[in-house]
């Protein structure tokens, strides 16, 4: 069972460099979610997609686009990238509110 | 808006010590209330839930009740082991996505 699978799991940018993390779930999940977490800060939400063709910011969304490409594939965008957007950025699925969130084994990303 | 606050590590223990870690939630209506267990170098996983008041969840030991009258979902495990040193995260969910405490990192000893 691959689950949620994350690439790349490591990269380094320099500063104004663009980039895009790729997720991608094999588990027939509606919803998507695009978490950083960073030391003392727990994990916080950038982006989310309840379903297919729909996506909303959470509370960190500047820096950031998304696409939703289709079901199973939730992208993540950094146009032009900043030494604050140092971090593990986790992807995670779901079907829907009330069951377990997967996550995948997470982006470590660093901007110089 | 809504929130979670767990308590501040590091937890430092001994092998079959008692083990609490305390979760106090804000949120508007009635949320899901999860414990998530992060060991190094991976992913979250999920160690329990609760999805109503009184609900107690439990898994590998651990428990945890959703106390609505206190807003609390404290994770409780009578005998920790080395196994289970990992960051900890309460997390509840209000109806879009996840919301994390900041974690608490439990280090267990032999």
């Amino acid at each position: 069972n691959a689950g949620v699978t994350q690439t790349p799991k490591f990269q380094v940018l320099k500063t104004g460099q663009s980039m895009t993390l790729q997720c991608a779930q094999d588990m027939n999940h509606n919803s998507m979610y695009w978490y950083r977490q960073d030391p003392g800060m727990g994990l916080r939400l950038i982006y989310y997609s309840a379903s297919e063709g729909t996506t909303d910011k959470g509370e960190v969304p500047n820096g950031y686009n998304v696409s939703r490409l289709n079901k199973r594939e939730f992208s993540l965008r950094l146009e032009s990238a900043a030494p604050s957007q140092t971090s593990v950025y986790f992807c995670a699925s779901s079907t829907h509110w009330n069951t377990e969130a997967f996550f995948g084994q997470g982006t470590r990303l660093t901007v110089v | 808006g809504d929130s979670v606050t767990q308590m501040e590590g590091p937890v430092t223990l001994s092998e079959e010590a008692f083990l609490t870690i305390n979760c106090t939630y804000t949120a508007t209506g009635y949320p899901s209330l999860f414990w998530y267990v992060q060991y190094p170098g991976e992913g979250l996983q999920l160690l329990l839930k609760a999805t109503k008041a009184d609900d107690k969840g439990s898994n590998k030991g651990f428990e945890a009740t959703y106390r609505k009258e206190t807003t609390s979902f404290h994770l409780e495990k009578g005998s920790v082991q080395v196994s289970d040193s990992a960051v900890y995260f309460c997390a509840l969910y209000p109806g879009t996505a996840l919301i994390f405490g900041k974690g608490t990192t439990l280090s267990v000893s032999s």
